[in-house]
């Protein structure tokens, strides 16, 4: 089955340091997400990003986070100056269509960011 | 307000003991869809199902079963003779997109239901 990838796997960074977390999504895929799960909570939404602009996003996704698809295949998460709150569990999804079929939501293996 | 509640935060059971995750959604749209998904401790999230709300037809799937109940808003998991590899977390979302936008929709995540299978 195809897979959403994410890298890398693990990050570790320093607060108030710009972290990028890189995505591919699924080749044929048109609709991309980042969600977010601070350990040992739910997962959240972030933001969603379709025909090359945000189409949604929550009251988490402030001006410190910002999203893009620099080329063809990656979907990349920018965090400009990170703080200790901001250490989760990041996936990123996608999907081929808006729902409205029978879509489901193919998620990655997330990325850990670590702030301390 | 799209909520999801899973009530239940922990379950420990003994290996081939059947055990229910509960699920109760609300939603003021009439249509919607429901999902599981399981997170296993390595981390990533496996999807398990999506169940329309105008599909109200319960599934099976090996093990593996759902029930669907409109009248009572719950989408309920059954595991059959669960197993030590069932243990994970199991979380519950609703698809919500808002009314009149263009925007793309959202999961809602329930807030997980760990279970643990003890050999």
């Amino acid at each position: 089955e195809p897979e959403v990838t994410q890298t890398p796997s693990h990050q570790v960074t320093q607060m108030g340091q710009e972290v990028i977390l890189r995505c591919v999504p699924i080749s044929n895929h048109l609709y991309f997400y980042w969600y977010r799960q601070i350990l040992g909570q739910k997962v959240e939404f972030l933001v969603s990003f379709y025909n090359n602009e945000i189409s949604e996003k929550s009251e988490i996704f402030d001006d410190q986070f910002s999203v893009e698809r620099p080329d063809g295949s990656n979907f990349t998460l920018k965090i400009r100056s990170t703080k200790l709150e901001d250490s989760a569990m990041y996936f990123c999804a996608s999907s081929e269509g808006s729902f409205a079929t029978n879509e489901k939501l193919f998620f990655g293996s997330g990325t850990q960011l670590s702030v301390l | 307000a799209q909520k999801v509640t899973q009530a239940q935060t922990e379950i420990s059971v003994v290996e081939k003991e059947d055990v229910t995750l509960d699920c109760v959604y609300e939603t003021r749209d009439t249509t919607y869809y429901l999902f599981w998904y399981k997170q296993p401790p390595s981390g990533e999230l496996v999807f398990l199902i999506r169940r329309n709300s105008f599909d109200e037809q319960n599934e099976i799937s090996g093990r593996y079963s759902w029930n669907f109940q409109k009248s009572t808003s719950s989408f309920n998991f059954t595991i059959t003779a669960s197993q030590v590899v069932d243990s994970a977390v199991y979380f519950c979302a609703l698809f919500w997109r808002a009314f009149g936008s263009g925007n793309t929709g959202k999961l809602i995540f329930g807030q997980g239901t760990t279970l643990q299978v003890k050999p």
